[in-house]
């Protein structure tokens, strides 16, 4: 059973709009949590990097929370853009080298 | 171009033939990591690289697949008689490790469609 949880698999969004991706993990033990984009047939890349003792962390229009004692995460987009259609990750690490990857939630951003 | 590389980017091949890919780090890292991907899923750790050394293997790397790294740098991984199964991609990446974040870089991965 995969560790890391996101919820929505895929939304669609109108230009302009908000959206926020849910994360429930239940890796442990836990070191840090990431969010990263993904675009169509390309590698992640990081948006946010949180230890446990962080609550929220931005990255310009993107936003991330952290309740490390629910071991929920979510990541806000504001103001959507057309370049933001992508599939977003949420990555727990559990050390500094092994990452557990949830399945990812697709971003659909329509004019 | 400072980021990792992948080649190559895609690879069709026949059921039973060898592949082989190739990663090339960000030159400063002495982390580096195999991942395989399928199709709406996230990437699934293979195998990781401090320097030369391969430090762990995943239950995922079959005695079919192998990774080197020889010198520290580039790093391939070669998969003997290919399954269907082996189709997905396969994505590197690369870490300076010094204590801090660790934070991993990804290369664009290489595409293999077993036929």
């Amino acid at each position: 059973k995969n560790q890391v949880e996101q919820s929505p698999q895929s939304l669609i969004i109108l230009e302009g709009k908000n959206c926020t991706l849910q994360c429930n993990y239940t890796v442990s033990p836990f070191s840090n949590l990431r969010w990263y984009k993904q675009d169509t047939g390309r590698g992640p890349v990081s948006l946010t990097i949180m230890t446990f003792s962080e609550n929220t962390k931005s990255n310009g229009r993107y936003t991330a929370t952290l309740d490390a004692d629910t071991k929920q995460s979510s990541l806000h987009i504001t103001a959507s853009q057309l370049s933001d259609s992508a599939s977003y990750i949420c990555v727990v690490s559990r050390n500094d080298y092994k990452l557990s990857f949830g399945a990812g939630t697709t971003v659909t951003v329509r004019a | 171009d400072t980021g990792v590389s992948q080649n190559p980017r895609h690879k069709i091949t026949k059921r039973g033939q060898n592949v082989t890919f190739r990663c090339d780090p960000i030159s400063e890292h002495n982390r580096l990591y195999w991942y395989r991907q399928t199709l709406g899923q996230g990437p699934e750790f293979l195998t990781y690289f401090q320097n030369e050394a391969q430090l762990e293997k995943s239950r995922l790397l079959s005695d079919r697949f192998s990774a080197e790294r020889p010198k520290g740098s580039f790093s391939t991984l070669e998969i003997q008689r290919t399954e269907q199964g082996d189709s997905a991609m396969y994505l590197c990446a690369s870490s300076l490790a010094n204590g801090g974040w660790n934070e991993q870089f990804f290369g664009p991965g290489t595409r293999l469609t077993v036929l």
